[in-house]
Order: structure tokens, then C-alpha cells, then sequence
């Protein structure tokens, strides 16, 4: 599998404007994850998904911010419109819960989005 | 809110060491922990993952373990190398499968 792939891995943009980014998880997994990363913040959760329905958005840090999931195999995190302090590094994961006696789900990352808002 | 705290932010070694990174967290009611690593400008790596009824997990040279009662988790890491130089993360899963990061500590091993 080529693990969790996010696009673009870069992205520049000025205020104002829309910024979408996207990612693609792992097959079969049925979690899917947005972080974001800050030197002041560290990693924070923004939202998750568990079989394409979002589960918990309470880290969407304003309305300026929307996820969406239109199916298994991929998530769009936008930001509309941008602003200079959303310049982070965003990050997607999955994960599979694995159940038994006692259930667990080790997440995967993806390489993460650079972004910069001048 | 559960709080995450790794110390220290950095740390630098010479080749070789053995050294014990450390986790702390405030609610010691979480299902799992997680360590990751994370390379200048990538993405995180998966290392070990504790269940909450185990107290350790072991993958070649690193040895996590986890203490609920006390909310600490410590990652071990022997015989020091230039290439596990790299940010280690520790993250508490809550209810729901989400994660709680700590900042991380920033590890520099000199040859």
C-alpha cells in the first residue's frame, strides 16, 4: 500500500482566498483524521470521520473551515477564506479500529501539507 | 482537557547512549498510547503502540511502557544512533479513537 497520500504537498497562497486540500487514506480503513501542526500549538486534532460521516469537528477552529468525506477513499479539508494564521502544516491520517477484548486503532500519517498564507 | 507533557523539549547525546524520553498526561483514564517519530519536514512515524491493559511494547532497540495509574509513558531507546535523530511524540488516545499529542522531544544523537 503506498500509505496515506496528500496533495499538494505544498501550497502558497494570499489571504482572501480558498484553499483546499486533499488526501486519500489507507485502503480498507475506516477512520479517516485532519491535523493541523503549529511550532505554538503543536499537533491539533481539526476533525475525524468514521466510515465517511464526521464524528467529532469540535478542533474546526472556525467556520472559515469545512471537511468533507464523499467516499472511502477520499477527504477534502477547505479553508475559504484564508487567512495568514492558518499558515501550518496539515496533516491527514487513517486508521482501522482493530477489535477484540480490548479495541485499539494505530493511526497513519500521511506526509502532511505545508501551507502558507502571505 | 487532557494535557500531554514531554520532557525534555530537547535533548543531544553522543553515540551509543542508552536514553529515556518521557510522556506525562493529566487523565489517566485514556484507552492507548502512541509514540511517533517525526523527521525534519515529513510526516509521522508509527514506533509503538501501548493498549491500556499492557505496561510495555518493545520493537528492536525501543521499549515503551505505560503507567495509567501515575499518567506516564516512557519511551527507551538503547545503543543511540545518528539516524534516530528526529522528533518523538507521544499521543493519548481519548474516547472516540482521536489523539492528544505532547509537543515533543527534539532528539540530536552526535557521532
Amino acid at each position: 500500500d503506498a500509505g496515506v497520500i496528500q496533495s499538494p504537498r505544498h501550497e502558497v497562497t494570499e489571504m482572501g482566498q480558498e484553499v483546499t486540500l486533499r488526501c486519500k487514506p489507507i485502503s480498507g480503513h475506516d477512520y479517516l483524521f485532519w491535523y493541523r501542526q503549529t511550532m505554538m500549538r503543536g499537533l491539533e486534532l481539526l476533525i475525524y470521520f468514521n466510515n465517511n460521516v464526521p464524528i467529532d469537528d469540535s478542533g474546526m477552529p472556525e467556520d472559515r473551515f469545512s471537511a468533507k468525506m464523499p467516499n472511502a477513499s477520499f477527504s477534502t479539508l477547505k479553508i475559504q477564506p484564508s487567512e495568514p494564521r492558518d499558515s501550518a502544516v496539515y496533516f491527514c491520517a487513517s486508521s482501522s479500529v482493530v477489535s477484540g477484548s480490548l479495541s485499539y486503532n494505530e493511526q497513519f500519517f500521511g506526509p502532511g501539507t505545508r501551507l502558507t498564507v502571505l | 482537557k487532557q494535557e500531554v507533557t514531554q520532557i525534555p523539549a530537547a535533548l543531544s547525546v553522543p553515540e551509543g547512549e542508552n536514553l529515556v524520553l518521557n510522556c506525562s498526561f493529566t487523565d489517566s483514564a485514556i484507552y492507548n498510547l502512541q509514540w511517533f517519530r517525526q523527521d525534519p519536514g515529513k510526516g509521522l512515524t508509527s514506533l509503538l503502540l501501548i493498549q491500556s491493559s499492557q505496561r510495555e511494547q518493545t520493537s528492536g532497540r525501543l521499549n515503551a511502557s505505560l503507567d495509567k495509574s501515575s499518567g506516564r509513558s516512557t519511551l527507551y531507546i538503547a545503543a543511540s544512533q545518528p539516524g534516530d535523530s528526529a522528533t518523538y511524540l507521544c499521543a493519548v488516545e481519548l474516547s472516540g479513537y482521536a489523539l492528544n499529542f505532547g509537543k515533543g522531544t527534539s532528539l540530536l544523537v552526535t557521532p
